[in-house]
Order: structure tokens, then C-alpha cells, then sequence
């Protein structure tokens, strides 16, 4: 079956433009989850999903982030007025419902270079 | 802030030998460990879960849990070139609605020499 999917696989944006990340969960699956990796970094958590409702915000980086999630499905993740530490590879996961015992299924990434 | 540590490495390791990685937590209350495979360019696959004190073993791969060291390890053996690859280490992390995310520690750089 389709896995986790994202689009763009790679934006190059100039500093202070506004870019717009997508997610396409496996279906079915209730839990979405995004991440940021950075060269050199870990993996970092950014904000969950269950269903449309997003519990806790306090792991976007700053307030030009921003996230949503329509139908139970597709999420965007919306970066305004980026600057160049927004450079980073964004990771989506999905996984059948929240929780500690579920595996989180990664989507491919997207790339976002910021000029 | 609760952190999953590991040795970023590398580590090198001669075909047909054991890897052994190694990951350490502050969260005493954490509860399950997470073990992923990330390639260069590619996004993290799950290789290993475990919950429980003790060894979980899957084909070539046993994880190891000590809750009372608070040491998760993942042991690879007769390890093969295609091993190589930056192995994450992962613990659930927690808000005031329950699980919502992974704490990754930040990978170790696994090298498999031919």
C-alpha cells in the first residue's frame, strides 16, 4: 500500500518569502507527526496531530511556524517569512492512532534550502 | 528537558562482527525504546522495538533494555556492509494529553568495513 508522502521533495526559497510543506499520512491512520532535521542534528519534534486537533504547539520552533490538518488527512506546515535556520530537511510520520507503542511510518522528507 | 543520548560516532565495525550501539535516557518514566535505520538522504525505518527489561531479539538484531541503568543497546550481528547507515535511538515524549512524539537522540554513524 502508498506509504507516508510529502511535497515538495525540495524548496529553495529566498529568505522572507512564506513557504507551505505538505503531508499525505498512510490511510487510515489517525496520528501525524512532524520533524525537522537539521545537518549535523537530530531529529526534532515539531508538533502532532490526532485527528485534526493539534494538543501542543509549544514544540514549533517560533511563531512564523504554523501547522494544520483538514479531514483527518493531508497536513500543511507553513513557515512565513522564513530565515536561513529554517534550512532543513521536514520529515512527516504517520502512525494507526497515538500512543507509546505504535511505529511512527516516515514520509521521504522535503528539503528546504532558504537563500 | 527529557534527552536520549548516543555516541554519534563513527563506529567502526569489520564485516561479520558485532555492532554494538548504545543509547542512554534521563525520563525514568519512559516506558518504550525505539530503534530506527536512517540512510544517507532517506527517511528513518523502525528495525527494533522494545518495552520490556531484558533482550528482544529479531533475525540479526537484539535490543536490550535496562530500566534501572536507563541504558537501551542494539547489538548487530554478522554485521554486513548494507549496515552501514546512522542508527536513532527514540523514547516517546509526553504532554498533558499522553504520547505525542518521539525524543530522538542523535544518531550513531555505523560503519561497516568489508
Amino acid at each position: 500500500g502508498a506509504g507516508v508522502s510529502q511535497s515538495p521533495s525540495n524548496k529553495v526559497t529566498e529568505k522572507g518569502k512564506d513557504v507551505e510543506l505538505r503531508c499525505d499520512p498512510i490511510s487510515g491512520h489517525t496520528a501525524l507527526y512532524w520533524y525537522r532535521q537539521s545537518l549535523g542534528q537530530g531529529l526534532e519534534f515539531l508538533i502532532y496531530f490526532q485527528g485534526n486537533s493539534a494538543p501542543d504547539k509549544s514544540g514549533l520552533p517560533s511563531d512564523r511556524f504554523s501547522a494544520e490538518r483538514t479531514g483527518g488527512s493531508v497536513s500543511t506546515l507553513t513557515i512565513q517569512r522564513t530565515q536561513q535556520e529554517d534550512s532543513a530537511v521536514y520529515l512527516c510520520a504517520s502512525s494507526p492512532t497515538s500512543g507509546s507503542w505504535y511505529e511512527q511510518f516516515f514520509g521521504p522528507g522535503t528539503r528546504l534550502t532558504v537563500l | 528537558q527529557k534527552e536520549v543520548e548516543q555516541n554519534s560516532g563513527p563506529l567502526s565495525v569489520p564485516e561479520g562482527a558485532i555492532a554494538s550501539l548504545n543509547c542512554t535516557y534521563s525520563d525514568r518514566g519512559s516506558q518504550s525504546f525505539f530503534w530506527y535505520r536512517q540512510y544517507s538522504g532517506k527517511s528513518p525505518e523502525l528495525i527494533m522495538f522494545i518495552y520490556s527489561n531484558g533482550d528482544k531479539e529479531d533475525g540479526r538484531f537484539t535490543a536490550q533494555l535496562n530500566k534501572a541503568s536507563q541504558y537501551v543497546s542494539l547489538l548487530i550481528r554478522d554485521s554486513q556492509p548494507s549496515d552501514s547507515a546512522t542508527y536513532l535511538c527514540a523514547a516517546p515524549r509526553y504532554s498533558g494529553g499522553g504520547a505525542d512524539g518521539l525524543t530522538f537522540g542523535k544518531g550513531t554513524h555505523l560503519i561497516i568495513q568489508p
